[in-house]
């Protein structure tokens, strides 16, 4: 496609619910970024892929957050047993290279809303 | 990791240059300077990258001092479309490092 895309664009789940937030990443970017942006803050790292290993998953917040890119490309983020805390945007970012200064992509996000 | 420290937010009119600087006095030897602006409901949209020097392109200018421990976005004869958050990013794409957002600059632009 012409950009990131995540889906889906919001989720209302009730506590205790998994959730899976999906992000498609422009064709052929071989690095993947997931953040979480509280209304009025940056974005927080959370978990980063390049292809299909992920190379950093420290900015987790607990074990309840996972995220997986089997086949590097596609690339899940699951919030299992979710919390009001959870509530946030999650955005997805990729990147055409895994290594150097090459900018990242953004897509439109997934609000998720934990009630 | 980089930190990185810009002001909180900016007020400018229509048609005047704004800058906006952001400080990352701990920038390492691999790291490039990357800005980025966030308009509400949106994800964070490439604006410019450096590494020294002078970059310019079609939207803005990227000015970066000697010692690289700083870094000043200008923006020429803004609009009320500009109005947005800016983040100053440092570091770079690959296996040792991850990009970390500050609070970014949020720039008020009217009439």
């Amino acid at each position: 496609g012409a950009g990131v895309s995540q889906s889906p664009r919001y989720k209302v789940t009730k506590r205790g619910q998994d959730v899976a937030l999906r992000c498609d990443p422009i064709s052929g970017h071989v690095s993947l970024y997931w953040y979480r942006q509280a209304l009025g803050q940056g974005p927080e790292f959370l978990t980063y892929f390049n292809y299909e290993a992920q190379q950093d998953k420290s900015g987790l917040p607990n074990d309840r957050f996972s995220a997986e890119r089997p086949e590097g490309s596609i690339s899940t983020l699951t919030i299992q047993r979710t919390e009001q805390r959870d509530s946030a945007m999650y955005r997805c970012a990729s990147s055409d290279r895994d290594r150097g200064p090459s900018p990242l992509h953004f897509g439109n996000g997934t609000r998720l809303t934990v009630t | 990791l980089a930190k990185t420290t810009q002001p909180i937010s900016m007020d400018s009119y229509e048609g005047q240059e704004v800058n906006i600087t952001c400080s990352h006095n701990n920038i390492a030897t691999n790291d490039y300077i990357t800005w980025y602006q966030q308009f509400p409901s949106q994800g964070p949209r490439f604006i410019i990258q450096g590494y020294k020097t002078k970059v310019t392109n079609e939207v803005a200018s990227l000015f970066i001092p000697a010692d690289r421990k700083s870094s000043t976005l200008s923006l020429p004869r803004v609009s009320l479309s500009d109005t947005a958050v800016y983040y100053c990013l440092v570091g770079y794409t690959g296996t040792a490092s991850k990009l970390t957002f500050g609070t970014g600059t949020r720039l008020q632009v009217t009439l």
